[in-house]
């Protein structure tokens, strides 16, 4: 069965510092990808997608995801975090075809510290 | 404003008795999907509906039942809910698969 895999459960970071949160997926077709956010008390929103085309794409609030074929990874940057950035990190992966299921990662707890 | 409703927001009830979440949205969107969302599991999908009429079994069917009678409501139906089935469940709506997911603010289960 698909699966997604995001291995950091709990990061903690300072201020300023650079974030790459991984995600890995195991099917080796066409995919869809996605990056969404939870805000604490907010409704999880979109961060990125990608479809097709340039492997790197840009989000919202700086972030950004660049997707590696040969690995199976979409992993998540930002060069320097926020402490707004706190929240709650999800990768989806839809199979691009004519798959309608939309398997989820178990997310990524994200703490910045003042 | 475009949004997705559900309520009730917050359900506690016993083991066995019947209850419906309600789903809405007023974006025209044909794809509407079932979360739930659990701690260290992330999310997974109840069930989703591709279009009026149409909807299919995601990672975690049982218990559930699901109707898509008009495009704007897609409630969620536990016949006879479990403890098992506390949990944070999410509704969601996107024009396709493929697009943007909106969600709604989420219904917390209790079943005791």
């Amino acid at each position: 069965a698909q699966s997604v895999s995001q291995h950091n459960h709990h990061v903690i970071l300072s201020e300023a510092a650079s974030l790459e949160l991984g995600c890995n997926y195991s099917y080796g077709g066409t995919v869809n990808l996605f990056w969404y956010v939870q805000y604490p008390g907010q409704h999880l929103q979109l961060l990125l997608k990608y479809f097709s085309g340039d492997p790197l794409v840009k989000g919202i609030k700086g972030f950004e995801a660049e997707f590696i074929k040969s690995k199976f990874s979409f992993n998540l940057r930002k060069p320097s975090v926020q402490w707004s950035d706190t929240a709650e990190y999800f990768c989806a992966v839809n199979r691009g075809d004519s798959n309608y299921q939309l398997i989820w990662g178990a997310g990524t707890k994200l703490i910045i510290k003042p | 404003e475009a949004q997705v409703t559900q309520n009730p927001r917050y359900l506690i009830t016993v083991t066995g008795k019947k209850l419906t979440v309600t789903c809405s949205q007023n974006m025209n969107h044909e794809y509407m999907s079932w979360y739930r969302q659990d701690p260290g599991l992330g999310l997974r999908q109840i069930y989703y509906s591709m279009n009026v009429e149409v909807t299919d079994k995601g990672d975690v069917p049982e218990g559930y039942k699901v109707s898509r009678k008009e495009k704007r409501n897609f409630p969620l139906i536990l016949e006879s809910p479990s403890p098992n089935q506390t949990s944070l469940y999410f509704c969601a709506s996107s024009l396709s698969i493929a697009d943007t997911q909106y969600f709604g603010p989420g219904t917390r289960l209790t079943v005791l």
